[in-house]
């Protein structure tokens, strides 16, 4: 059974700081990598997709990938209240299936 | 742009009924989705489309039934639903390929209560 696993929160951070999300895997063979910000009563929003080892910026948001350790990180600088939401990581995998975890629920606190 | 749109945004239906939820998209994208999503639960695949052909079903009840007319539009019909079967369906869609394009934009939902 291929998993993708989050801790399930809340994560709470105070206005201004850095939100550090994390993800591990468990299909070797994933190659792509992506996080989706979800509010409440609304669809999944794709903010970082991740392909490569190493680090991948976009903005506020950083996407951490270490295939070795099966593990795929989200951190958000200058962290917002607006960025208080349910974040999913998800692999997609050897079926071209995108595996989701359970998401994180991030509360930023101003 | 990166917009799937789905109608409708919101749909009450009897045990009885039948009814169908569209999605659109106009990005030339050759692989679309259905998802159902219950509260608290990531999004869960249902069924996905690649070039018009349906090529996974992830072993949905036939009260479900997909159809894709054509490149840009996904239908899910529903028919004889129970009430657990209320949840957001969720459209997405990706284009094929690189590991790149499978990138996936999904609508904004349906949220489909069954009574």
């Amino acid at each position: 059974q291929k998993e993708v696993e989050q801790n399930s929160g809340p994560l709470s951070v105070p206005e201004g700081a850095i939100a550090s999300l994390n993800c591990t895997y468990s299909d070797r063979v994933s190659q792509s990598f992506f996080w989706y910000r979800q509010y409440s009563g609304k669809s999944p929003e794709l903010i970082m997709s991740i392909y490569s080892n190493g680090d991948k910026e976009d903005g506020r948001f950083t996407a951490q990938l270490n295939k070795a350790s099966q593990y795929v990180s989200l951190l958000i600088r200058d962290s917002q209240p607006s960025d208080s939401a349910t974040y999913l990581c998800a692999v997609l995998d050897s079926s071209y299936k995108l595996i989701f975890g359970s998401g994180t629920r991030l509360l930023v606190r101003p | 742009d990166t917009e799937v749109t789905q109608t409708p945004k919101h749909l009450v239906m009897g045990m009885t009924n039948k009814k169908s939820l569209k999605c659109e998209q106009h990005m030339g994208h050759r692989a679309m989705y259905w998802y159902k999503q219950k509260a608290k639960k990531p999004p869960e695949l249902m069924f996905v489309y690649s070039y018009e052909k349906l090529s996974i079903n992830e072993s949905v009840p036939s009260r479900f039934s997909p159809e894709c007319p054509n490149s840009s539009l996904l239908n899910l019909h529903l028919h004889a639903l129970q009430p657990e079967d209320s949840a957001l369906y969720l459209c997405a869609s990706s284009q094929k390929g690189q590991p790149s394009s499978y990138e996936q934009y999904f609508g904004p939902g349906t949220r489909l209560t069954v009574t």
